[in-house]
C-alpha cells in the first residue's frame, strides 16, 4: 500500500538550476495537487489538476510548472531555483473532496527543499 | 475569497488538561467541507476529520471531539485529557472547488508532561 509517494525527500540546489519533484499514487485518483510549507504561512497550493492532461494555478504557482500525463504521476518543476522556494513540498491525491463519499486527501511525506 | 483562520499560533498545556482549538472560515459557497489535519514532528499530515456544511452534530472519536457552528462559521477541536503524543501542528482546512483544500497557518499545540 504505496499510496503517495514523493521523491526526493531532501535536495539542496543552488540558485538558478532547475529540478523536477516527483510525485506518484496508485489509488487512481483523479484529483491531484502541490503545496509549499512554509513556517507559520501554513500549507498554500500551487498547482494542482483534476485529471490527466487538466492542470490549473493555485495561490503561488510563480517559478513551478506541472503536467499531468497519467493518472498516477504528477511532477513539479522548479525551472530557476530562487532561496525563495527554499520550502518543504507535499504532493496530494484524492478521489474529490466533496460528494457523498467520505473522501479526504491523501498527503505525500514531503520533500524539504533548499536553495542556496 | 476563501480563508480560514487559526488565531492561535502556539498553545502550551500540561498534560490531563483539555484543550481547544480554533478554526474559523470565510466562503461564499453554499456546500463546502471542512477537515483538521495533524502534523506530528515527522512530518506527515494524519487525517483527523471531515464534515460537510449540511452536519452541524458535533462529533467525538476518543478524546478528540469537533464542535461545527455554521452560524459562527468555526469548526473548533477539542483534546480531553491531553497526551504528550498529541504534541504536533494542528491544521484546519476548507475544501476550494472540492478539488483543493485552503489551510489555516496551523496551531502547533505543546504537550508537556
Amino acid at each position: 500500500n504505496a499510496g503517495v509517494t514523493q521523491t526526493p525527500k531532501f535536495q539542496v540546489l543552488k540558485t538558478g538550476q532547475s529540478m523536477t519533484l516527483q510525485c506518484a499514487q496508485d489509488m487512481n485518483h483523479e484529483y491531484m495537487s502541490w503545496y509549499r510549507q512554509d513556517p507559520g504561512m501554513g500549507l498554500r497550493l500551487i498547482h494542482y489538476s483534476v485529471g490527466a492532461g487538466i492542470t490549473d494555478q493555485g495561490e503561488v504557482p510563480n517559478g513551478y510548472n506541472v503536467s499531468r500525463s497519467t493518472t498516477e504521476d504528477f511532477p513539479l518543476r522548479l525551472l530557476s531555483a530562487a532561496p525563495s522556494q527554499t520550502s518543504v513540498y507535499f504532493c496530494a491525491s484524492s478521489y474529490g473532496l466533496g460528494g457523498v463519499q467520505n473522501t479526504e486527501a491523501f498527503f505525500g511525506q514531503g520533500t524539504r527543499l533548499t536553495v542556496v | 475569497a476563501q480563508k480560514v483562520t487559526q488565531a492561535q499560533t502556539e498553545i502550551s498545556v500540561v498534560e490531563k488538561e483539555d484543550v481547544t482549538l480554533d478554526c474559523v472560515y470565510e466562503t461564499r459557497d453554499t456546500t463546502y467541507y471542512l477537515f483538521w489535519y495533524k502534523q506530528p514532528p515527522s512530518g506527515e499530515l494524519v487525517f483527523l476529520i471531515r464534515r460537510n456544511s449540511f452536519d452541524e452534530q458535533n462529533e467525538i472519536s476518543g478524546r478528540y471531539s469537533w464542535n461545527f457552528q455554521k452560524s459562527t462559521s468555526s469548526f473548533n477541536f477539542t483534546i480531553t485529557a491531553s497526551q504528550v503524543v498529541d504534541s504536533a501542528v494542528y491544521f484546519c482546512a476548507l475544501t476550494w472547488g472540492y478539488s483543493t483544500l485552503t489551510f489555516g497557518k496551523g496551531t502547533m499545540l505543546l504537550v508537556s508532561p
